[in-house]
């Protein structure tokens, strides 16, 4: 495989469950990034690992909790979610510094 | 003031027509700039970097005017093709630093 590869595609999960998101880069790149994208507005970063540390965490509440094991694969682990978490999450990676992103295919979410 | 800001749109143009976006950004300090195609349900590709001195790419024209912080990209002789929403994204704050993206201008190309 190649690219940066995210599944699930589609997630319903009720308020109460538990469940992550997974996400896996084959490119090489050192740096990893959750994005969260809701109609008509603007992609806003969630949190950030670079060469799998954690550099960024951007006010997230904590219901989302992210988990990056190695430099190739990042998680989103999800749990007690509002109907308003209901969206697109994006992973991307790329080689840190550098503006070229990569993006997987998205999971979408809804929260019922 | 918007970190990064954009006309949503939507701009609806013939097919050959030449079409501009624009992009303001906040930070003078950014320090590099991109624009990103991001097609209906799909996720975000790299369109262009826009360098100081400008920059083409076929069709493609991306300007940078660090004074007024303003961004542009021109499409000329539109394609059915590059219906996509337009995402003018930012540097912010250098080095290291993640990019921030614009809300996105939605183009539709018409036969």
């Amino acid at each position: 495989e190649t690219g940066v590869t995210q599944t699930p595609r589609h997630l319903v999960m009720g308020m109460t469950n538990k469940k992550s998101l997974k996400c896996e880069q084959h490119l090489g790149h050192n740096a990893m990034y959750w994005y969260k994208q809701s109609a008509k507005k603007p992609l806003e970063l969630m949190f950030v690992y670079s060469l799998e540390e954690r550099v960024e965490n951007n006010s997230v509440p904590s219901r989302f909790s992210p988990e990056c094991p190695n430099s190739s694969h990042l998680f989103l682990h999800l749990h007690t979610l509002q109907p308003e978490d209901s969206a697109l999450y994006l992973c991307a990676s790329s080689q840190e510094g550098q503006g070229e992103y990569t993006f997987g295919s998205g999971t979408r979410l809804t929260v019922v | 003031r918007k970190e990064v800001e954009q006309d949503p749109g939507p701009f609806n143009v013939p097919e050959g027509a030449t079409v501009a976006f624009n992009c303001t950004y906040s930070n003078s300090a950014s320090q590099s700039f991109f624009w990103y195609r991001q097609d209906c349900r799909k996720e975000p590709k790299l369109l262009m970097s826009v360098y100081s001195s400008g920059n083409e790419d076929g069709r493609f024209t991306a300007q940078l005017n660090r004074a007024s912080q303003y961004i542009s990209l021109l499409i000329r002789d539109s394609k059915l093709s590059d219906s996509a929403t337009y995402l003018c994204v930012v540097n912010m704050r250098g080095g290291n630093t993640p990019l921030v993206f614009g809300k996105g201008t939605r183009l539709s190309v018409i036969a």
